[in-house]
């Protein structure tokens, strides 16, 4: 079964510092790797996604992420962090089921920025 | 346009009492997932419907839970006798799954807050 881990419970950076979330999953065949942002109040939204091709792939909000298969990793990164930016950020990875897609998520990391 | 939309926003029970949790979702949308999110636990898959598939529910805890969408639009979730344990927000995503789609993006409620005394 896939497995997603998320070392990190809690990080806390300055505004304008960079940031880079860790994610790193188990799963047999080429996984469908997702990040999703959860802001105070608000739903989980779609910050970025990986199928295939190029292993950097740029999202919203000035997100990137680096898919590298030899270390199962699936990091966020974000070069200049903007206090806005304060939420829970999710990894999750994604099997087809019949035509749908079912996640199965990380625990989460919760960022906290300083100003 | 409106997104997916939960009700009630916010249910406290008391032990071992019924709750039922709705979800609608986007207007067209054939996927339906439910989701948990505990404390510390991130985000437990419960249930899949696709249209008039029968439903994956893998991820039901225990026969406390169920859930059915009916006419393939709104779904209920229904926990009997819950527990403290039950305690979590309940998540409900949807889906414009097109047959033979690699992938459909999911649409995100903003939840049901549950709590059990």
């Amino acid at each position: 079964a896939q497995s997603v881990t998320q070392p990190d419970i809690h990080i806390t950076v300055s505004e304008g510092a960079s940031l880079e979330l860790r994610c790193n999953y188990s799963y047999g065949a080429t996984p469908y790797l997702f990040w999703y942002v959860q802001s105070p109040g608000q739903g989980l939204q779609l910050l970025l996604k990986y199928f295939s091709g190029d292993t950097l792939v740029q999202g919203i909000k000035g997100f990137e992420a680096e898919f590298k298969r030899s270390q199962s990793s699936f990091n966020l990164r974000k070069p200049s962090v903007h206090w806005s930016d304060a939420a829970e950020y999710f990894c999750a990875v994604g099997i087809l089921t019949g035509g749908g897609n079912k996640l199965t998520f990380g625990t989460g990391t919760q960022l906290k920025v300083e100003l | 346009g409106a997104g997916v939309s939960q009700s009630p926003s916010n249910k406290v029970t008391e032990k071992g009492k019924d709750v039922e949790l709705r979800c609608d979702p986007i207007s067209g949308h054939t996927a339906l997932y439910w989701y948990r999110q505990s404390l510390g636990q991130g985000l437990e898959f419960l249930i899949y419907f696709q249209g008039n598939s029968a439903p994956d529910k893998s991820g039901l805890p225990s026969d406390r839970f169920s859930a059915e969408r009916t006419g393939g639009s709104v779904s209920t979730l229904t926990i009997q006798r819950t527990q403290q344990e039950d305690s979590a927000v309940y998540l409900c995503a949807s889906s414009p799954t097109r047959a033979g789609a690699v992938y459909s993006p999911l649409h995100f409620g903003n939840g049901t807050r549950l709590t059990v005394t």
